[in-house]
């Protein structure tokens, strides 16, 4: 949702376990979904995107999976490692209305070797 | 390395300066962001730059300005600043205008307001 700030979650797993890492957005108008992965120092990069008409999308080792009903995201990351140690967060986007460009506040991953 | 390209890295200046920050897209790309990250805000989207026009704005405040040049490099202008505008800003691109098309960031300029 809309950024607020920011005292991050920590999700802490060990190497090989599945995460899952959830996100609530604002507002059921959003049409559009990106999951970002942070590393500290450096720029975000995009990991997984959904648009509205999906309830799932899965990429290489990732999967979101939307709810509307309960406006929430999920971004599961299956057999986690230690690079995927970051912090990730959501976007919500209207596409229809440029302005509407929304990014959670995020949720810090550390994976345990 | 996203092969976005911002300048400079860092920036300590003082309140009620004037800065300006640097991005060079992806060769190819026709589409520039910028976005502030602060501690207590988060990332923010402040303005998008399609093809040298004004695409898309966000939360940018009106001492803030960008443009976007016909080498497709953009410049964002920060005015007056104040202490509350430290932060980091990222610039970022895409091949086209449109929202759908993946995003690649810069490494970030660090904006320090003493």
């Amino acid at each position: 949702g809309e950024s607020v700030g920011l005292h991050l979650p920590t999700l802490s797993v060990q190497e090989g376990d599945n995460s899952i890492i959830n996100c609530a957005y604002s507002n059921s108008a959003s049409d559009y979904f990106i999951w970002y992965k942070q590393e500290s120092g450096k720029g975000p990069q995009f990991i997984i995107d959904i648009r509205s008409n999906m309830d799932k999308r899965q990429g290489q080792r990732v999967t979101v999976l939307l709810n509307k009903t309960v406006k929430h995201l999920s971004l599961q990351i299956a057999a986690t490692q230690p690079g995927d140690s970051a912090v990730y967060f959501c976007a919500e986007i209207r596409t229809y209305n440029f302005n509407k460009f929304y990014f959670g506040s995020g949720t810090k991953l550390n994976v345990k070797p | 390395d996203s092969g976005v390209t911002q300048t400079p890295k860092h920036l300590i200046t003082a309140t009620g300066q004037r800065v300006t920050l640097r991005c060079s897209p992806r060769s190819g790309d026709l589409s520039v962001y910028w976005y502030q990250q602060s501690l207590d805000q988060g990332l923010q989207f402040l303005i998008q730059y399609y093809n040298g026009e004004e695409r898309a704005k966000g939360n940018i405040l009106e001492r803030f300005s960008a443009q976007q040049f016909p080498d497709l490099h953009s410049e964002l202008n920060l005015s007056s600043l104040e202490l509350g505008d430290s932060a980091l800003y990222f610039c970022a691109s895409s091949v086209e205008g449109d929202l759908y098309n993946e995003q690649f960031f810069g490494p970030g300029t660090r904006l320090t307001v003493l």
